[in-house]
C-alpha cells in the first residue's frame, strides 16, 4: 500500500555538519508538510508545499533550515549549521487536496520519521 | 494567544473500558480540529477531522466532538483495545491563513489487560 518514506532513518552528527533528511510523498499526493516534535516542543509545523510551492515556512529557523521539492516524488529538509537543539524526530507528511476541497481539510498521511541526534 | 491544552496528560484504562480525552482550545476562528493517534516511534496517523460546523465526527471505535461555543473537543474510545496504547494529539488549524496549525501537547493513554 501507498505511504511515505523518509530517510534516513536515524542520523548522528556532530554540531555544525550540514544535514538532508529525503522524503518521498505518496504518488498522486500534491501537499507535503514537515514537522518536528520533540518531548519540549511536542509537534511543530516546520513547513509546507503545495504542487511543489512552498507555501508556509513559517515555522521554519531561515538561517540554517532549508526545505525544497525538486521534483514532485521528492521532499528535501536540509540544517546548515546543525546545532544540538536540533535533535528532535523530523516527520514528513503528504496529501491531496482535490479541486475545490477546502485547503487544510486534506487528510495527511506521515511517514516514520527521521531521528536526528545532534551532539 | 492561540493554545490547544489537552488533558489528561495521561491516563490508564483497562480492556475493554471506554475513556474519554479533551482538547480545550483557544483558538478563533479555526478551521479545523483534529484529532490524531501516535504509536511509540512511528508517525502520527490521521483520526478525525472537523471543521468549525461540524459537531461529531466518528471512525470506528474513535468518536470526536466538538462544541464551538465553549471550545472544546473531545475523543471518545469505545471497548478499548490493546492497540489503542499511544499518544493522542489534537490540532487546530485557525481560519486566518498564514496563522500556524496549533499542537496541543498530546495525552498518552495505556491500555491495561
Amino acid at each position: 500500500d501507498a505511504r511515505v518514506t523518509q530517510t534516513p532513518r536515524h542520523k548522528v552528527t556532530e554540531m555544525g555538519q550540514e544535514v538532508t533528511m529525503r522524503c518521498q510523498p505518496i504518488l498522486g499526493h500534491n501537499t507535503v508538510f514537515w514537522y518536528r516534535q520533540t518531548m519540549m516542543q511536542g509537534l511543530e509545523l516546520l513547513a509546507y508545499f503545495r504542487n511543489r510551492a512552498p507555501l508556509d515556512d513559517s515555522g521554519m529557523p531561515k538561517d540554517r533550515f532549508s526545505a525544497e521539492m525538486p521534483d514532485a516524488t521528492l521532499a528535501t529538509l536540509k540544517i546548515q549549521p546543525s546545532e544540538p537543539r536540533d535533535s528532535a524526530v523530523y516527520f514528513c507528511a503528504s496529501g491531496l487536496v482535490r479541486d475545490g476541497q477546502v485547503e487544510g481539510k486534506e487528510t495527511q498521511y506521515f511517514g516514520p520519521g527521521t531521528r536526528l541526534l545532534v551532539l | 494567544k492561540n493554545q490547544v491544552e489537552q488533558s489528561p496528560q495521561s491516563l490508564i484504562i483497562l480492556e475493554g473500558k471506554n475513556c474519554t480525552l479533551q482538547c480545550n482550545y483557544t483558538v478563533s476562528p479555526f478551521s479545523n480540529l483534529r484529532w490524531y493517534k501516535q504509536d511509540t516511534g512511528r508517525g502520527p496517523v490521521s483520526l478525525t477531522i472537523m471543521t468549525f460546523s461540524e459537531n461529531t465526527k466518528s471512525n470506528g471505535r474513535y468518536t470526536a466532538t466538538l462544541d464551538a461555543d465553549t471550545k472544546q473537543s473531545s475523543l471518545h474510545i469505545t471497548a478499548s483495545q490493546l492497540s489503542d496504547s499511544a499518544s493522542y494529539i489534537c490540532v487546530v488549524r485557525p481560519m486566518e491563513y498564514g496563522n500556524k496549525l496549533v499542537f496541543g501537547a498530546g495525552t498518552i493513554l495505556r491500555v491495561k489487560s
